[in-house]
């Protein structure tokens, strides 16, 4: 199965702030199935982005997505309170599916 | 709007059988463009893809709990389902159901998801 191994493990970071989040892949996946959720204490998943770098319906453009082969990349261009959160990759290109451990994103 | 909503037990003896169910309501079961899932979260831990059915009932499953596992889908009540055998401790989860949606050229993903069950295997 694909590893997706995601870093950093915790960041933290203040309102306004950029955050880079990463996710690596063990082996080379197509970047239409590679996808990015967010997920709030007691929540489900929300998905952010599909296909690597579109935003699903009702994202805003702060959050955007990027990569190829086996490295991918989440940006949040300014943070916002409401961005704290654990955020997980995710590839659906190869069976099973699997999920990165998550990048949980922290008040500083 | 697409919703799903699982329902099932709470709390689940070892060694016994879990079933849930998800009921997707404001679309259609029957997509063609669609599969229908099951991830699954222990507290405090990430995510884990359980397994999928389309509506002709072809399934995938995951291979670390093929052998434990059932998914089929109910087209006229709009509902999928799992089954999941031999429950330890270790399958104490929250469960939630989700669309996968998508197609070839902007690719998949779990654009639809439920609330999520907790269900903890305990004597």
């Amino acid at each position: 199965e694909i590893v997706l191994t995601q870093s950093p493990g915790t960041l933290s970071l203040s309102p306004g702030e950029r955050a880079t989040l990463s996710c690596r892949a063990s082996q080379s996946i197509s970047s239409r199935y590679l996808a990015w959720y967010q997920q709030k204490p007691g929540q489900a998943p929300r998905l952010l982005i599909y296909g690597a770098s579109s935003r699903a319906t009702g994202i805003p453009d702060r959050f955007s997505g990027s990569g190829s082969g086996t490295d991918f990349t989440l940006t949040i261009s300014r943070l916002e309170p409401e961005d704290f959160a654990v955020y997980y990759c995710h590839q659906c290109g190869t069976s099973p599916d699997t999920f990165g451990q998550g990048t949980k994103l922290e008040i500083k | 709007q697409l919703q799903l909503r699982e329902s099932g037990p709470g709390l689940v003896k070892p060694s016994e059988t879990l079933s849930l169910t998800c009921t997707v309501s404001g679309g259609s079961i029957s997509s063609t463009s669609d599969y229908w899932a099951w991830i699954r979260q222990p507290p405090g831990q990430g995510l884990e893809w359980i397994g999928s059915v389309y509506y002709s009932g072809s399934t995938q499953y995951n291979p670390s709990l093929k052998s434990r596992l059932t998914i089929s889908v109910d087209t006229s009540n709009n509902q999928f389902s799992l089954k999941l055998t031999s429950l330890t401790a270790a399958d104490t989860a929250v469960f939630y159901c989700a669309r996968r949606g998508g197609d070839f050229w902007s690719g998949y993903r779990f654009d639809y998801w439920g609330q999520g069950t907790l269900v903890t295997v305990s004597s």
